[in-house]
């Protein structure tokens, strides 16, 4: 199993331009989420689905949109680039997420940079 | 609104040498987990706690949850160089059954 992959690894914007975030997972999961990380900031979370055509918001939403067609892939969609997202991006899966909590496992990032 | 928060922020140790880094929320969790972060890596799964007062030990990691279940610590003894990353608790959010929130996280920096 490759676990959960992400691209790109890294990748510059413009201020304006819209990208697209690749984020795929082979374990059958149905919770996936996005989180960004910034310095002495932690994860935060942006978004997350708990399974296909299952969306809701995380605690940093604005900015990005996400959908779920398929168990195996999230893609998360930046509109117009702020340099505000600039920011490292992890996609994460478990197996069904849920108040007892699961392990999350995490892709290995996108570090994003918007000038 | 919810707050886990995280203390040091950075420690320097010299290998060998014991750390600690303590996590603090605001509210009730349920459980909590740590993961570890390598520099330039992703967050790994170490550990989830669930009881009030449970101590779980790990090789030289020692694990502990608040008999309150608002704080948690993590405890290594005598750090090696492979103890270096960030570490991070983690907690379920009060705004949803399927959102989590996440410490602000140590780094660790051992000095061989």
């Amino acid at each position: 199993n490759a676990g959960v992959t992400q691209t790109p690894k890294f990748q510059v914007l413009k201020t304006g331009q819209s990208m697209t975030l690749q984020c795929a997972q082979d374990m059958n999961h149905e919770y996936m989420s996005w989180y960004r990380q910034d310095p002495g900031m932690g994860l935060r979370l942006i978004h997350y689905s708990v399974g296909a055509g299952i969306t809701d918001q995380g605690e940093v939403p604005n900015g990005y949109n996400v959908s779920r067609s398929t168990t195996e892939d999230f893609p998360l969609r930046l509109l117009s680039a702020a340099p505000s997202q600039t920011s490292v991006y992890f996609c994460a899966s478990s197996p069904q997420g849920g108040r007892y909590q699961e392990t999350q496992y995490f892709g290995p990032g996108t570090r994003l940079l918007v000038l | 609104g919810q707050q886990v928060m995280q203390i040091p922020q950075y420690q320097h140790v010299q290998e060998g040498e014991d750390f600690t880094t303590y996590c603090n929320s605001s509210t009730t969790l349920s459980n909590i987990q740590w993961y570890k972060q390598r520099p330039g890596g992703h967050p790994v799964f170490l550990i989830q706690l669930v009881k009030s007062g449970e101590v779980k030990k790990q090789k030289r990691l020692t694990f502990q949850f608040g008999e309150a279940k608002k704080n948690s610590s993590l405890h290594i003894t005598a750090t090696q160089t492979t103890d270096v990353g960030t570490y991070f608790c983690a907690g379920p959010s009060t705004s949803g059954t399927y959102k989590y929130i996440f410490g602000t996280g140590t780094r660790l920096k051992v000095l061989a």
